[in-house]
């Protein structure tokens, strides 16, 4: 079974400085690689995934992350924050094949900017 | 525009009653979820539909129900048998090929519900 660990709870950055939240998974194979972001009070929204190829993967609004299988890491980084970033991130591990599907999400990281 | 909307916002529930929480979309997706989000426990899968008339237990689908009548409606009822409902409550929906796992999910604004 596949698991994922985020091991930040809360992050304070200052506006433009850089970014990295950190996620950590647990799969026999490669896995489906989600980052996904909530703004307060609000639904879910992708920001980009990783399913095989390059490693190191562009998102929306700036963001990028990079695989690496020998950490078992799926890495968030942002060159430079800015106040609107202020929100919980939350990596997802997907796996499997039809009914074994499976998606596991991590208990989320806080991110607040210092202005 | 296309997306998923969900109601009421907020919910409030008495003890010993039956809620249902709504969740539409008109993204002309085939697979639907509904998740618990609780502080610092990021989400749990409640139940999950790949196709109409169809559903399957999640993670945490104990004093739950669901309903799949309609591609685009995917109903939530919280029963009295859940003991502890005070949560946020997020519906989602993907493109539901048969490998969901790698699917992109689109979520809605979620539903808080509270106990009275």
């Amino acid at each position: 079974a596949q698991s994922v660990t985020q091991p930040d709870i809360h992050i304070t950055v200052s506006e433009g400085a850089s970014l990295e939240l950190r996620c950590n998974y647990s799969y026999g194979a490669t896995p489906y690689l989600f980052w996904y972001v909530q703004s307060p009070g609000q639904g879910l929204q992708l920001l980009l995934k990783y399913f095989s190829g390059d490693t190191l993967v562009q998102g929306i609004k700036g963001f990028e992350a990079e695989f690496k299988r020998s950490q078992s890491s799926f890495n968030l980084r942002k060159p430079s924050v800015h106040w609107s970033d202020a929100a919980e991130y939350f990596c997802a591990v997907g796996a499997g094949y039809s009914s074994a599907s499976k998606i596991i999400f991590g208990s989320g990281t806080r991110l607040s900017i210092r202005p | 525009d296309g997306g998923i909307t969900q109601s009421p916002k907020y919910l409030f529930r008495k003890e010993g009653q039956n809620v249902t929480l709504s969740c539409e979309q008109n993204l002309n997706h085939d697979a639907m979820y509904w998740y618990r989000q609780d502080p610092g426990q990021g989400l749990r899968l409640i139940y999950y539909s790949q196709i109409v008339n169809d559903f399957q237990k999640g993670d945490i689908a104990e004093g739950y129900s669901v309903s799949r009548e309609k591609k685009e409606s995917f109903p939530l009822t919280v029963t009295s048998a859940q003991k502890n409902p005070t949560a946020f409550y997020l519906c989602a929906s993907s493109i539901g090929l048969s490998g969901w796992a790698q699917e992109t999910q689109y979520f809605g604004p979620g539903t808080r519900l509270l106990v009275l």
